[in-house]
């Protein structure tokens, strides 16, 4: 069974620090994975997603995420934090055999961003 | 474009009552997905449709949760008889196809149940 693990439930990082949110994966086929964000009281949103095409993948709003097979890991960064980065990640995975499309997402990070 | 329409935001019900949360899929999508984010847990799979058809409830409840995606209109979520343990924001997403197509999510509905 496919499952995820976000390390760190609160991260907090100083305005123009280095962001570095945790996901590992299990999976026994080659994953599909994602980083989405949710924004209080909103939806997710899709930051970037890895679909085996490369693995260091550019999203939005300045964030990136490298896909390690041997750590099984897919940590999410960004060089410098800004205040409207502030939110809840969720790291998720589809069974790489998958046909339904089922999201499995681990349990969130909250970033907070101090000034 | 419109993105995934989901209606209504905020929702409030008394125990025992019905209730119906409704979600409109992004253009030219018809897989939906419906999530559920209790407090304090991360967001969990409940069910994935296809026009007319539920392929995959293997996140459902066994009782008093159903949905659907008729031929025309919305899908549809639907609680019967609800309890307070239901309170969660419920959001869908859809997509262009199956399998690993990226899923575009609503804003969700919040649950309140008094």
């Amino acid at each position: 069974a496919q499952s995820v693990t976000q390390l760190g439930s609160h991260v907090s990082v100083s305005e123009g620090a280095l962001v570095l949110l945790r996901c590992n994966y299990s999976s026994s086929v080659p994953p599909y994975l994602f980083w989405y964000v949710q924004y209080p009281n909103q939806g997710l949103q899709l930051l970037l997603k890895y679909t085996s095409a490369a693995t260091l993948v550019k999203g939005i709003n300045g964030f990136e995420a490298e896909f390690k097979k041997s750590e099984t890991s897919f940590h999410l960064t960004k060089p410098s934090a800004h205040m409207s980065d502030a939110a809840e990640y969720f790291c998720a995975v589809i069974q790489g055999s998958s046909n339904t499309g089922k999201l499995i997402f681990g349990q969130g990070t909250t970033l907070q961003v101090k000034p | 474009n419109a993105g995934v329409m989901q209606n209504p935001r905020h929702l409030v019900r008394r125990r025992g009552q019905e209730a119906r949360l409704r979600c409109s899929p992004m253009k030219g999508h018809s897989h939906v997905y419906w999530y559920r984010q209790l407090p304090e847990e991360g967001l969990k799979f409940m069910v994935y449709l296809q026009k007319e058809n539920i392929i995959d409830e293997s996140g459902m409840p066994k009782e008093r949760f159903s949905a659907e995606f008729p031929k025309e209109g919305p899908s549809i979520l639907r609680i019967q008889q609800v309890v307070r343990g239901d309170s969660a924001a419920y959001f869908c997403a859809s997509s262009l196809s199956t399998g690993r197509e990226t899923q575009y999510f609503g804003p969700g509905t919040r649950l309140l149940v008094l």
